[in-house]
């Protein structure tokens, strides 16, 4: 069964700090694609990046980074200087390649960064 | 561009009543996606669809029907509704690529 665990329920930051979200996953098949996702307070989901399953290298946007990990199936944020705006509940989630690519996505990770 | 629509955005039902939650896409997406989130929760998949007349269910399909008639649309029926469906209810389509989100509906049973 595929499962997407975030143990972070909350985590609070002060404004510049670095802040770390975890995600670790489970799934059978070697073929798959992992996910984050934001949600600011206005409540809409707002794609943030797509790993697939042979692609393991870090990826760096900005002031975020992803570390993706198959041998500890985890896929973990980072947020360097973070800022208010950045306050949201974070999501990862596992799709797989199947024929419906439906996600399954963890609990998600409230963030909150005060100025 | 309008990308995923959800109609309405709120919307207070009794309990026992029914009624269909509308999205439709225009992006000719195949794979569309009906999700609930409950309060502090993730979102659970309720209906997909992998195109024109097949639907399958998720992992929440109690209480709920879809039909997927046209690529565009995928509306979301609720059958005497239960105060356990309140939630907000997010219709999303996909090429394969990564989900597009509508902007939701929040829904009160009471």
């Amino acid at each position: 069964a595929q499962k997407v665990t975030q143990a972070q329920t909350e985590i609070s930051v002060v404004e510049k700090e670095d802040v770390t979200l975890d995600c670790v996953y489970e799934t059978r098949d070697t073929t798959y694609y992992l996910f984050w996702y934001k949600q600011p307070p206005s409540g809409e989901l707002v794609f943030l990046i797509r790993r697939n399953s042979f692609d393991e290298q870090n990826e760096i946007s900005g002031r975020y980074s992803w570390n993706f990990q198959k041998s500890t199936s985890s896929f973990n944020f980072t947020i360097t200087a973070s800022q208010v705006v950045d306050s949201a509940v974070y999501f990862c989630a596992l799709s797989e390649v199947d024929s419906s690519y439906k996600l399954i996505f963890g609990s998600g990770t409230r963030l909150l960064v005060r100025p | 561009n309008a990308g995923v629509t959800q109609t309405p955005k709120f919307h207070i039902l009794k309990i026992g009543q029914s009624m269909t939650l509308q999205c439709t896409q225009d992006m000719n997406h195949n794979y569309m996606y009906w999700y609930r989130q409950d309060p502090g929760m993730g979102l659970k998949l309720i209906y997909y669809s992998v195109g024109a007349g097949i639907t399958d269910k998720g992992e929440v399909p109690n209480g709920y029907n879809v039909s997927r008639s046209t690529t565009e649309d995928f509306p979301l029926r609720l059958e005497l509704a239960a105060p356990s469906q309140t939630s907000v209810y997010f219709c999303a389509s996909s090429s394969g690529e990564k989900l597009f989100f509508g902007s939701g509906t929040q829904l009160s049973v009471l």
